[in-house]
C-alpha cells in the first residue's frame, strides 16, 4: 500500500446529476477525512470518520453531500442534484489513531459542474 | 471559530532563505501543521508544532508561539522545486479535523 487513493481522478457532469467518489486511506490508517478544495484556496474540512463511526459532519456543505465508510475500510462521498458551485477538487486523508498526527492526503477528484 | 492568515504571494531567488507567516485565532489549539503543495497534486506534510519553539528538518524549520497565535515556515537553499503553494493549518482539540489558511504561494527564481 504506497498511500491514499481516489477514484475517479476527474469527473465531468451535467448540473442536477449525482456524482459519487471513491477513497481508499493507507491500510492501517483507522480516521479518514473528505475536504474540498476551489482554485488558490486551502483544503475545507468537510467530514471524518474513525473507523466506520463518522464522527464530525456538521461541516458538509449541505444536505446534497453524505458520506459513507460502511466496513471501515473505504469511504465514498456522493453529492446529489450538482450545481456549479460543487465544482472543486475533493480531497480524501487518512491518520492513524495510534500515536501518528500527520494527515496523509490523495491525489483528489476533480470535479466539473457543467 | 478558526482564522488562519497567511500571504497570499511571494517571490524569492535560488539560492536564498524565506520565512512565510502564518497567524491564527482559534478557540481550541491542538497542533500547527505545515504542508506544501504543487499545483494539481496532493499537499504532502512538511511539519508539526505543539510546543512552542523551532522544529528543523533539513533545509525546512517550523517555528510556533502559541501566545501570540503565530508561526513561520523557513526555507534554505531554496531550490527551483520549492515554488509550490504552503499551507498552514490548525488542528483544534475540539476534533481532528485541520482548518486551512488560504496558502501562500511561493514562487523561486533563478
Amino acid at each position: 500500500d504506497t498511500g491514499v487513493s481516489q477514484n475517479p481522478r476527474h469527473k465531468i457532469t451535467k448540473r442536477g446529476q449525482n456524482v459519487t467518489f471513491r477513497c481508499d486511506p493507507i491500510s492501517e490508517h483507522n480516521r479518514l477525512y473528505w475536504y474540498r478544495q476551489t482554485l488558490g484556496q486551502g483544503p475545507e474540512f468537510l467530514t471524518y470518520f474513525q473507523n466506520e463511526a463518522q464522527l464530525e459532519k456538521s461541516r458538509l456543505l449541505s444536505d446534497r453531500f453524505s458520506a459513507e465508510r460502511p466496513k471501515g475500510s473505504f469511504s465514498t462521498l456522493e453529492i446529489q442534484r450538482t450545481e456549479q458551485g460543487d465544482s472543486a477538487m475533493y480531497l480524501c486523508a487518512s491518520s492513524s489513531m495510534d500515536g501518528g498526527y500527520e494527515q496523509f492526503f490523495g491525489p483528489g477528484t476533480r470535479l466539473t459542474v457543467l | 471559530g478558526q482564522n488562519i492568515d497567511q500571504p497570499t504571494e511571494m517571490t524569492a531567488t535560488e539560492g536564498a532563505i524565506v520565512q512565510i507567516n502564518c497567524t491564527y485565532q482559534t478557540s481550541g489549539f491542538n497542533g500547527l501543521f505545515w504542508y506544501q503543495q504543487h499545483a494539481g497534486e496532493a499537499p504532502t506534510f512538511l511539519s508539526y508544532n505543539v510546543l512552542d519553539g523551532l522544529e528543523e528538518k533539513g533545509r525546512f524549520s517550523s517555528f510556533l508561539s502559541r501566545s501570540k497565535g503565530y508561526s513561520y515556515l523557513l526555507l534554505k537553499e531554496l531550490q527551483m522545486k520549492d515554488s509550490a503553494s504552503y499551507l498552514c493549518a490548525v488542528k483544534s482539540n475540539a476534533g481532528n479535523m485541520l482548518t486551512f489558511g488560504g496558502g501562500t504561494r511561493l514562487m523561486v527564481k533563478p
